[in-house]
């Protein structure tokens, strides 16, 4: 399977500021998705990075929030923007070859807000 | 939308025991439903998953059942070993359609394997 690579692994970040996340992919793929993960719970996706257009967000997750790009299809990032405590959480990219594949993960970004 | 409840929550067996955790769904689209093993520190493994197509896959001392009747799956672990010890999730998503690849995942079971 591909490997997946998530930068930073973790971060502590002030009120109000942002972080960008990043995820790298050593094979071309079609799909790439964003998952959060708060802590000690399951995960809820929050949107779908589309290579070339906007990205598809879940309900409750805005872009003005959490802007992605999608350049090529190897990368995407993830930026949470106005960072508040509730954002603490890890963020974690995965990719699949196409809808009807397996999806495999990265190994996330945990992120806490002081 | 797509509602996957799983239980139990929490798992503790005795090295060499089985352990079986069970996932229901409720959208009759979804039809593709993996398990995931979390380590602490890490990303979900894929350890496997199962089609609406089949009833049953194996994978060494891991198997996932499914009954598309009643909208639930199983995870049957073997022989369990201390490193089997982890959080696991079941999730499901249609395969096809705007839904496609989309995974709902369920609550997550922390599974303990005493030596």
């Amino acid at each position: 399977s591909a490997v997946i690579s998530q930068k930073p692994s973790r971060d502590i970040c002030q009120r109000g500021t942002s972080l960008t996340i990043q995820c790298q992919v050593d094979s071309q793929v079609t799909m790439m998705f964003w998952y959060r993960q708060q802590p000690g719970q399951s995960l809820t996706l929050i949107a779908t990075a589309n290579q070339g257009s906007e990205a598809t967000y879940e309900s409750g997750f805005v872009i003005d929030k959490f802007p992605i790009s999608r350049p090529n299809l190897t990368f995407s990032t993830l930026t949470v923007s106005n960072l508040s405590p509730e954002d603490s959480s890890i963020y974690l990219c995965s990719v699949a070859g196409a809808s009807n594949q397996p999806q495999h993960f990265g190994d996330g970004t945990r992120l806490s807000i002081l | 939308g797509e509602n996957v409840e799983q239980h139990p929550s929490t798992l503790s067996v005795q090295e060499g025991d089985s352990a079986v955790i069970k996932c229901t769904y409720s959208d009759s689209a979804s039809n593709y439903f993996p398990w995931y093993k979390q380590e602490l520190g890490k990303g979900p493994q894929l350890i496997i998953d199962i089609r609406s197509n089949v009833g049953e896959k194996k994978d060494q001392r891991i198997a996932v059942t499914l009954n598309k009747t009643a909208k639930h799956f199983s995870l049957h672990i073997t022989e369990t070993q201390p490193e089997d010890s982890a959080v696991y999730f079941c999730a499901a998503s249609p395969l096809a359609g705007n839904q496609g690849g989309k995974l709902i995942f369920g609550q997550g079971t922390e599974l303990s394997v005493k030596p």
